[in-house]
């Protein structure tokens, strides 16, 4: 039973284009979202998050964008660099629950392109 | 400062062997955890403890064991290798109490295990 889920597992975009990413969960205790990127062999490191009270999140190129009502969650990089080229990875949790707050639930991922 | 440190970074094994993988942090972290990450599965939660002494266990904790007997370390253990445990297993640690934009999880570099 996948909570997260990334159905898109590759994307490729052009050089200084937008790269829209997408997320869908199903739990609806889910509360905090964030994405992580990941370079071959390095472990993933943070890149943006955004809380359920929000519907938007901007950090410089990034932006997260959150539809509650859908359960639908997207990263948009703009615009887009080679260096962006890695897998990008959804997570959530249900930080309200105490128990839950301890798990990071986490989408497939989705290998992102950049082409020059 | 190191981060998150995981050792070994490649190991092989024979079906049946007991192996220990090693995980430790010097950011003083409370929170540490362990994930697998397979092919179109994403990240998955193993084990994870929220102090010293204190472990539970997260999305697939079957054929492996943990044990958290200092802050500083969270040693993975399987106790008879097999095949299906064939995956890249990331440790990673967070300041504890509740996951926020400041308080994310920072991740080791992957260890790489086959079990024949």
């Amino acid at each position: 039973d996948q909570q997260v889920k990334q159905n898109s597992p590759s994307l490729s975009v052009q050089e200084g284009r937008i790269s829209i990413l997408n997320c869908d969960y199903t739990n609806s205790m889910f509360d905090y979202f964030l994405w992580y990127k990941k370079y071959p062999a390095e472990g993933p490191t943070f890149l943006i998050s955004i809380s359920s009270i929000k519907d938007k999140n901007e950090d410089g190129r990034f932006t997260v964008f959150l539809n509650k009502s859908a359960k639908h969650l997207s990263l948009h990089i703009v615009p887009s660099q080679p260096g962006d080229s890695a897998v990008y990875f959804c997570a959530a949790s249900p930080i309200r629950l105490i128990q839950g707050a301890q798990k990071l639930v986490f989408g497939q991922g989705t290998r992102l392109t950049i082409n020059p | 400062n190191a981060g998150v440190t995981q050792t070994p970074k490649f190991q092989v094994l024979k079906t049946g062997q007991s192996m220990t993988l090693q995980c430790a942090q010097d950011m003083n972290h409370e929170y540490m955890s362990w994930y697998r990450q397979d092919p179109g599965m994403g990240l998955r939660l193993i084990h994870y403890s929220v102090g010293a002494g204190i472990t539970d266990q997260g999305e697939v904790p079957n054929g492996y064991n943990v044990s958290r007997s200092t802050t500083e370390d969270f040693p993975l253990r399987l106790l008879s290798a097999a095949p299906s445990q064939t995956s890249v297993y990331f440790c990673a640690s967070r300041v504890g109490g509740t996951l926020s934009g400041a308080n994310v999880l920072t991740f080791g570099a992957g260890s790489r295990l086959t079990v024949l």
